[in-house]
This record gives structure tokens, C-alpha cells and sequence, in this order.
């Protein structure tokens, strides 16, 4: 069974740009949620989401954004990029929101 | 304020003795508790979890402990080895929505 999989592994983006990033969950998984990790904080919870419907968000500015497709697939958009903005950003899935959850390996962003 | 604390940054122990991680949280209302793993390069891999309705959840070498009145648990590995040197993350969950501590930094010298 595949695991979850995360596109782009890495990426360097520019302070002011916008980036995109993509999850496909665990087959199965309608759950997917999205953390930040950074040496400083450690891992920060972003949002989750569960049958499309953000269901939970946590203490992030609005420039951080998600969204679930119907086929459980989930994109995070960050906007205006600030170098604050660099960490892997993790996504996890799991069958309902109250499961354990699976991580992927997560993507580097870098931003310059 | 962070609802679920790791205080020891990181930790050293030798092949074969019992490595001991801690994490200490503020919310009553967590009711279920996870420890992932995390090697480098790597997303955290699910080690063990305790419901609050328990004290103890034991699978193989590893070990959780929950002190509900202290709101402290432990992880406990026995023996330890050198392939479990990585970052331990403690996480808390109410209604779920998981809270991660900033992770204990494990090194197991052979």
C-alpha cells in the first residue's frame, strides 16, 4: 500500500512569490492534515481537512491556505513568501480525524 | 503558550540501557496521546499511543507511561539501540486536533 506522497520533495522559492504544494494521502485516507516544522518550533499543526471541509486550523496568518479535492488529494498554498517561511511542511493522512495519522516525507521550502 | 512541552532538548544514552523521554502538557482535556519518531530527511513515523483512560501501553522494546494527575508521560526504551537514535516528538489530541511537542533529540552510542 502506498504510502502518503508528497510533490515537490524541494523547492527555492523568492520572498514575495507564491507556492503550491501537494499531497496525495494513503489510499483510503479521507482525513489530511498539514504541519510546519522548523528547527525553532518543532512541528506545527496547519490545518486539517476531511471530506473537502476544513475541519480544524491552527495559529497561522492568512496567507497560509488549503484545500481537499474529492478524491482526498490536498494542496497548501502559501502566499507572499517571507524567509520565515522556510521549513519541510509535512502531510499526514488518516482514515477519520480521530485515527492515528500517517506522515509523508514531507517537502522543503526554501525561501530566499 | 505551549499546551505540550519536551524540556530536554536532547538526550544521550548507551547501547543497551533504558532511554527515558519526557513530555509534560497543560490541557486537561487531551485524551489521547502519540509518540512519533523522526529521522533525518524523513517524516515522523507513528511509534506507540496511550488513551487517557490508561496508565500504560507496552509494544515490544517500547513503553508509554501517563501520569494524568502530574499531566507528564514518559517513553521508555529498553534495551536501547544504536538504530533508534532520532527525534522523538510527543503529541497530544482532543477532538482531533494533534498538538506536537519540539521534539527530544535521542543518540545511542554503541
Amino acid at each position: 500500500k502506498a504510502g502518503v506522497t508528497q510533490t515537490p520533495r524541494y523547492l527555492i522559492k523568492t520572498r514575495g512569490q507564491q507556492v503550491t504544494l501537494s499531497c496525495s494521502p494513503i489510499s483510503g485516507h479521507r482525513s489530511v492534515s498539514w504541519y510546519q516544522q522548523t528547527p525553532g518550533q518543532g512541528l506545527q499543526f496547519l490545518f486539517e481537512y476531511f471530506s473537502e471541509t476544513q475541519r480544524n486550523k491552527g495559529n497561522f496568518p492568512g496567507r497560509f491556505s488549503g484545500r481537499q479535492f474529492s478524491n482526498s488529494r490536498s494542496e497548501m498554498n502559501v502566499s507572499t513568501l517571507e524567509l520565515g517561511d522556510s521549513a519541510l511542511y509535512l502531510c499526514a493522512s488518516s482514515l477519520a480525524p480521530t485515527s492515528s495519522i500517517y506522515f509523508g516525507e514531507g517537502s522543503w521550502l526554501t525561501v530566499v | 503558550d505551549q499546551q505540550v512541552k519536551q524540556n530536554s532538548p536532547s538526550l544521550s544514552v548507551q547501547e543497551g540501557r533504558i532511554s527515558i523521554l519526557n513530555c509534560d502538557y497543560t490541557n486537561s482535556m487531551f485524551d489521547y496521546f502519540l509518540w512519533y519518531k523522526k529521522y533525518p530527511a524523513e517524516g515522523p513515523t507513528f511509534l506507540i499511543s496511550i488513551s487517557s483512560i490508561k496508565d500504560k501501553n507496552e509494544d515490544g522494546r517500547f513503553t508509554v507511561f501517563l501520569n494524568k494527575s502530574a499531566k507528564h508521560l514518559s517513553l521508555h526504551i529498553v534495551p536501547s539501540q544504536p538504530g533508534d537514535s532520532a527525534v522523538y516528538f510527543c503529541a497530544a489530541s482532543s477532538q482531533g486536533n494533534l498538538i506536537f511537542g519540539k521534539g527530544t533529540k535521542l543518540s545511542v552510542k554503541p
